[in-house]
């Protein structure tokens, strides 16, 4: 059965540090991985794209990885903060350009 | 940025009405809208796929008869849960795309039934 299972549901961390978020999928061949951020009560803000032939995307201090031999996605926060702390949701795009989503990993920085 | 605005934010009904959601593209032209519905701790499920000016597609599992929805115009689609129960209360998210595919999401709507 198709999967995308995010590593934990929750995840505290100190300020300051580097938080990673990982994405982990089953029986999808997507063309593209997506992460979003979501606030309590919001809908999905788009964070980073990238795609099946690409290995990391950067923006600011955000930082995605793509292995599509492991089936796997790391979403890297450096020098994290407490503004960050949200939920955090991949979401894989297969050609027919339907997004599924991952369960996410509500995120806490801690000052 | 392209923005996508629902209405109603929240909306509480009695069991066995039915519930209007709307959901805008306010700066774009959408030519094709997403519905998906959220339950707490849980992630986002597609109920359906809708082209402007034809049916929508619907996830398996979802019913087309009591999710009606209409998508008559690239910048509206409407939302509408029929008969309502108490297990259709859920956070309701619309998302749109133009010419260059990207979903843009709105802010949601929180449904509870009473």
């Amino acid at each position: 059965s198709q999967k995308i299972e995010q590593n934990s549901e929750a995840l505290n961390i100190q300020e300051g540090k580097t938080a990673t978020l990982t994405c982990n999928y089953t029986n999808y061949s997507p063309a593209y991985l997506q992460w979003y951020r979501q606030d309590p009560g919001r809908g999905p803000v788009f964070l980073l794209l990238i795609r099946e032939n690409e290995k990391e995307k950067r923006k600011e201090r955000l930082k995605v990885t793509f292995d599509t031999t492991l089936k796997q996605s790391l979403f890297h926060i450096t020098a994290s903060q407490p503004a960050d702390s949200a939920t955090y949701l991949c979401a894989l795009e297969t050609g027919a350009n339907n997004l599924f989503f991952g369960t996410g990993t509500r995120l806490t920085v801690i000052p | 940025g392209a923005v996508v605005s629902q209405h109603p934010s929240w909306v509480i009904c009695k069991s066995g009405t039915s519930v209007k959601i709307e959901c805008r593209s306010l700066d774009f032209q959408a030519t094709t809208m997403f519905w998906y519905r959220q339950f707490p701790k849980q992630s986002l499920m597609l109920m359906a796929t809708s082209n402007e000016g034809s049916k929508a597609t619907y996830e398996q599992g979802v019913e087309k008869d009591k999710f009606l929805i209409n998508h008559a115009s690239l910048t509206l689609s409407t939302l509408t849960v029929t008969s309502a129960h108490p297990e259709d209360s859920s956070f309701y998210i619309c998302s749109a795309s133009g010419i260059t595919n990207e979903q843009f999401f709105g802010p949601g709507t929180r449904l509870t039934v009473l």
